[in-house]
């Protein structure tokens, strides 16, 4: 089944514990993001990878990093979570960025840091 | 700046028709998408426009307007499971590539 999966689902942390979030797809897609979705501000990039170590910034990057080692993988790393990370997160992939192509999300970690 | 603008809820009867509005004030334009989202779950893909005009599909109609900035998302015969976050993105250039610009989404409750 083609799917984008991400572990842990939920996740309780405290200020300054570094985590890692990870993410797979089994598509052999190219382009993979993560965004982060807040109450009334909608989903926001955090970084985006075109393919294997091409990585760049979104719209929101400061407290996050990224890393491409793999065409599957695309973990998140918290170096230094704050409790304004406090978050629901997706990642996403797809073949490209053009035309009818759509990401496909994964199901999602609630994360909150205490 | 980047700016897409949705109302944030609705409300609407069972087999009942609905119209989402979504405006938006972009640096570029590339298409048009629709995904809906159920709370706690990830968004699906609903619809794609790029051209002006009507996609239709099944229950599901998208309409595109370039010139106005508009679109908006029909949804007929409305079912409970259709009670969802409707979300608006515009995909955009940025830096040789695209990415997308959501908006912050309308809660839809469909009523009995």
């Amino acid at each position: 089944e083609a799917q984008v999966t991400q572990n842990p689902r939920y996740l309780i942390t405290v200020t300054g514990k570094k985590l890692t979030v990870t993410c797979s797809q089994n598509m052999n897609h190219e382009y993979m993001s993560w965004y982060r979705q807040d109450p009334g501000l909608g989903l926001r990039q955090i970084y985006y990878s075109m393919n294997v170590e091409v990585t760049d910034k979104g719209d929101v990057p400061e407290g996050y990093k990224v890393s491409r080692k793999e065409k599957r993988n695309f973990p998140l790393i918290l170096e230094s979570p704050s409790p304004n990370q406090t978050s629901l997160y997706f990642c996403a992939s797809s073949w490209g960025q053009g035309g009818r192509e759509t990401q496909y999300f994964g199901p999602g970690t609630r994360l909150l840091v205490l | 700046g980047q700016n897409i603008d949705q109302p944030t809820e609705m409300t609407a009867t069972e087999g009942a028709i609905v119209q989402i509005n979504c405006t938006y004030q972009t640096s570029g334009f590339n298409g048009l998408f629709w995904y809906q989202q159920h709370a706690g779950e990830a968004p699906t893909f609903l619809s794609y426009n790029v051209l002006d005009g009507l996609e239709e599909k099944g229950r599901f109609s998208s309409f595109l307007s370039r010139s106005k900035g508009y679109s908006y998302l029909l949804l007929k015969e409305l079912q409970m499971k259709d009670s969802a976050s409707y979300l608006c993105a515009v995909r955009v250039p940025s830096g040789g590539y695209n990415k997308l610009i959501f908006g912050a989404g309308t809660r839809l409750a469909v009523h009995p």
